[in-house]
């Protein structure tokens, strides 16, 4: 079975922090994304990586940057968290060797930003 | 902008019925997907329908996609509690590194 982790599933932090979101995969999937989601929003796409060091922007990379210094590993990074970023954080992996580019999503991180 | 714009939003059943949400899109795609959430949780991928076919089934699943409309409905049988979730269609663009533009999804809710 293809694992996604993430390593906390809660967070709260204050104000100003800086804030570092891991993500693992275990399947040697060349894509990793990284999404928030907001109550009628949907998904956005924050970073996608489709390799390691590669990195591109999604739809809303303001106030993030992400790292991906191994397959398995994307980080994303919040500077400096503001309140308005308190939301869920899903990651995900995807291979081009899976016809369809169907993605494997971690269980979320659902972070509080005071 | 969203790619995939679902309908109903929200849909409350009982159980034995079934459930029907429909997708709408924009813009040409590869293949549409439709990914399950429960409460809190990340998103599981259901079943996916390539733009060059018509219907797929997977267990009590049944997806259709009209290319000529850009719409695909995706259909749960006998619902049982435990499909209550959200539930969300996905489009990959060709050109997209496997890019997925989600909807905003249905919450269904299943109830005994």
């Amino acid at each position: 079975d293809v694992k996604v982790t993430q390593s906390s599933r809660y967070l709260v932090k204050r104000t100003g922090e800086k804030v570092f979101l891991e993500c693992v995969q275990d399947m040697d999937h060349e894509n990793m994304f990284w999404y928030r989601q907001d109550p009628g929003l949907g998904l956005r796409l924050i970073y996608f990586s489709y390799d390691v060091k590669m990195k591109e922007k999604g739809d809303i990379p303001e106030g993030y940057s992400v790292s991906r210094e191994k397959k398995e590993r994307f980080s994303l990074i919040l500077e400096s968290a503001s309140t308005n970023q308190t939301s869920m954080y899903l990651c995900a992996s995807s291979s081009y060797r899976l016809a369809g580019y169907e993605q494997y999503f971690g269980p979320g991180t659902r972070l509080t930003v005071t | 902008s969203q790619q995939g714009e679902e309908d109903p939003q929200a849909l409350s059943i009982q159980e034995g019925e079934n459930a029907t949400m429909n997708c709408s899109y924009k813009t040409s795609i590869n293949n549409l997907q439709w990914y399950r959430q429960n409460s809190g949780r990340g998103l599981v991928h259901l079943i996916l329908i390539r733009s060059n076919e018509r219907e797929k089934h997977s267990g009590r699943l049944r997806v259709t996609l009209d290319t000529s409309k850009k719409s695909s409905s995706l259909l749960i049988t006998a619902s049982r509690a435990a499909d209550t979730a959200s539930y969300f269609c996905a489009t990959v663009r060709g050109d997209s590194w496997g890019k997925l533009q989600f909807g905003a999804g249905t919450q269904v809710v299943v109830t005994p």
